[in-house]
């Protein structure tokens, strides 16, 4: 099964929000509300930043977001700041035999 | 502290075995699902297996499964996956990750990882 689709990379300004999406089809994203994300920071272990589509674990900012719309969840970030730069991966549950299945990453570059 | 530590980690040729193992401490290990996530260098985020609290619940992606065994030792406080027949294409970093209580497809705590590297 194909990794769920999301852009390569986005940027924002500081202070600006920006928005990675995260496609997928009926068996996984659309038919799921386990839809998590995950920022990694080059050579550092992903963190765990939304699960569920919308909850935010305790100590994650609030200027970060999910939510989900048909086949494609999104994770949206507010007031973006220097350290927001990095790497960002959605996840979801899925029926088929995979059972979790990841995004492709986004790059996302604060300008 | 909330902790995971991995083991295990290495240079192996193709076609053979490596055992890692993750050591989990300040928290109640038995009561979490445990996975494994990998990611081969320079590309992205890989589910390899999962495993319940109990062990009566064990899963692997198609890429590994037949060749790849996640067991756990709640005695321990740990977790291991068993990988043999090992190919080019595992050569990643390993990482144990806790799962989210209640949640499907949620790890709320990560381990360092340990590289695996497969080549002759």
């Amino acid at each position: 099964q194909s990794a769920l689709t999301q852009p390569a990379s986005v940027s924002g300004s500081p202070g600006q929000s920006i928005t990675i999406s995260c496609t997928g089809t009926s068996s996984d994203v659309g038919g799921s509300n386990y839809v998590s994300w995950y920022q990694q920071h080059p050579g550092k272990a992903p963190k765990l930043m939304i699960y569920d589509v919308s909850n935010r674990p305790s100590g994650v900012s609030n200027r970060f977001s999910g939510s989900k719309s048909g086949n494609t969840a999104s994770l949206t970030i507010s007031g973006l700041q220097a350290e927001d730069e990095a790497d960002y991966y959605c996840c979801s549950y899925t029926s088929s035999s995979t059972l979790k299945l990841f995004g492709g990453g986004t790059k996302l570059t604060v300008l | 502290e909330v902790q995971l530590v991995e083991s295990g980690g290495g240079l192996v040729k193709p076609g053979g075995s490596l055992r890692l193992s993750c050591a989990a401490s300040g928290f109640t290990f038995s009561s979490y699902s445990m996975n494994w996530v990998r990611q081969a260098p320079g590309k992205g985020l890989e589910w390899v297996s999962s495993i319940s609290s109990t062990s009566s619940y064990i899963y692997y992606a198609d890429s590994v499964k037949g060749r790849f065994t996640i067991s756990r030792d709640n005695a321990k406080n740990s977790l291991y996956l068993q990988m043999n027949s090992l190919r080019a294409e595992d050569t990643a970093v390993y990482y144990c990750a806790r799962g989210v209580s209640g949640s499907y497809s949620s790890f709320d705590i990560w381990g360092q990882g340990t590289m695996v590297t497969v080549s002759s």
